[in-house]
């Protein structure tokens, strides 16, 4: 079976801090890989989506980027947080082929002070 | 483009009583169709999917969901509520011409005892 990890669980960075999250999926291969942020414990916002090692297609210009260098690893980085980054970032992936439903990770919550 | 719709920020009822979850969509072809769950602090669970078929969805943990064609809608439905089934509630249409999905705001549900 699929599973899809995620850390660290918690982090909390100063501003003007570098961030790395990484997220990792196990049991398939070339999946579609996805990062969303969630503010306020509601509406979810897509950032990026991967649908190959090197191809990240961004949703929203901002302070963040992400990368895939390998075909189950996703990353999300910063190099330097705002406190407007702040947030709880989940990653998913779906399958390339067939089912169109995608799966989540347990998440990462983000704190910048 | 693609959207949905949750017209309730927060549903209450009672354990044992029915529960339904308001979505509505818009879409430009054949919609394919989503519910996901969210405890605190967690990932989405993927609950159910309308794709093509019958209209009444079965899905995880009891929880059903009714595609309306014609009014637009795609609610979800339970017979009896638990009070573990308070969480927040996300609607999700799947996005023209790739496996992204679009989310609705979330629905808080709150089964009280």
């Amino acid at each position: 079976s699929q599973t899809i990890h995620q850390w660290p669980a918690t982090l909390v960075q100063p501003v003007g801090s570098p961030l790395s999250l990484e997220c990792t999926v196990e049991g398939t291969s070339n999946p579609n890989l996805y990062w969303y942020r969630q503010a306020a414990g509601r509406g979810l916002q897509l950032l990026f989506y991967s649908v190959g090692i090197g191809q990240i297609s961004s949703e929203v210009p901002q302070n963040l980027s992400a990368s895939r260098p390998q075909d189950r690893q996703f990353i999300l980085s910063s190099k330097k947080l705002l406190l407007s980054d702040s947030g709880f970032y989940l990653c998913a992936w779906s399958t390339s082929k067939g089912r169109p439903e995608q799966f989540f990770g347990p998440g990462t919550r983000l704190t910048v002070l | 483009a693609q959207s949905v719709a949750q017209p309730e920020d927060q549903v209450n009822v009672a354990e044992g009583n029915p529960l339904t979850v308001k979505c509505t969509y818009s879409v430009s072809g054949n919609p394919y169709l989503f519910w996901y769950v969210q405890y605190p602090n967690r990932g989405l669970q993927f609950l159910l999917k309308y794709i093509t078929g019958d209209n009444l969805v079965k899905g995880s943990y009891g929880f059903e969901a009714e595609f309306n064609k014609s009014q637009t809608s795609f609610h979800l439905k339970k017979p009896s509520a638990l009070v573990s089934d308070s969480a927040l509630y996300f609607c999700a249409v799947r996005d023209k011409g790739f496996q992204k999905l679009v989310f609705g705001t979330g629905t808080r549900l709150l089964v009280s005892p």
